[in-house]
């Protein structure tokens, strides 16, 4: 139980495009959805918290109209990065938290994170 | 200033032998502390949870401990195997903030045969 997927694993794309993310939580739902960032060699930071049927939280220093987030249903969130560049390449992962009550909904579980790549 | 600490140094050890790893902290009150596997080019997969009024918590050959006293959580591994080669994270949950975690840099493990 408690499995998240993101889509797609690893992307390719020319600076200037726009490329969507998607996190899905399969077999639970999730009223909350984290994303974060990962540099090479460092820890997870977190960019924001997204939270089904209203606005993202964006943590300090993250821009909210370069990084799009859509929380639109239980299971599903997204994230954007618009006119990426090459510094935007990094590993981008999602986590969920069980809505249900009990010791689940104590914890975060991550996707299998997606590389982005912006030439 | 805030500081959650992990040796970022790898570990190495043999296998067979008790693989202990460190997660320091200072300046927080976390309700509680997760420990997280992670594989490279994975996300980090969840292993154990300990709230801030447990001492330890075990799961088949994995133990966590929790000092608040002194602010430090250890997490070990007996019988190891080259298979638990990975990094690993810990995390605070502090009671205010949502459940939203803080994560250490991790610490590398390497299990050699």
């Amino acid at each position: 139980g408690a499995v998240v997927s993101q889509h797609p694993s690893w992307v390719i794309c020319k600076s200037g495009t726009s490329v969507k993310i998607e996190c899905r939580s399969l077999d639970f739902q999730a009223t909350t959805m984290f994303w974060y960032r990962q540099f090479p060699k460092q820890s997870l930071m977190l960019m924001a918290t997204s939270n089904e049927g209203s606005k993202a939280t964006y943590e300090q220093g993250v821009e909210k109209d370069k990084f799009l987030i859509n929380h639109a249903s239980l299971t599903l969130s997204t994230l954007t990065v618009t006119s990426a560049h090459p510094e935007d390449s990094s590993f981008y992962i999602c986590s969920a938290r069980v809505s249900a009550g009990g010791s689940l909904r104590e914890t975060q579980y991550f996707g299998p994170g997606t590389r982005l790549l912006v030439l | 200033s805030q500081k959650i600490e992990q040796n970022s140094e790898a570990l190495n050890i043999q296998e067979g032998k008790t693989a202990t790893l460190t997660c320091n902290y200072t300046n927080y009150s976390p309700a509680y502390l997760q420990w997280y596997r992670q594989d490279p080019g994975r996300g980090p997969v969840f292993l154990l949870l300990i709230r801030e009024n447990e001492k330890e918590k075990r799961k088949e050959r994995l133990k966590v401990t929790f000092d608040t006293t002194l602010k430090q959580s250890l997490f070990h591994i007996t019988a190891s195997q080259p298979a638990d080669s990975a990094t690993y994270l810990c995390a605070l949950t502090m009671s205010n903030a949502g459940n939203m975690l803080t994560f250490g840099g991790g610490t590398r493990l390497m299990v050699k045969p």
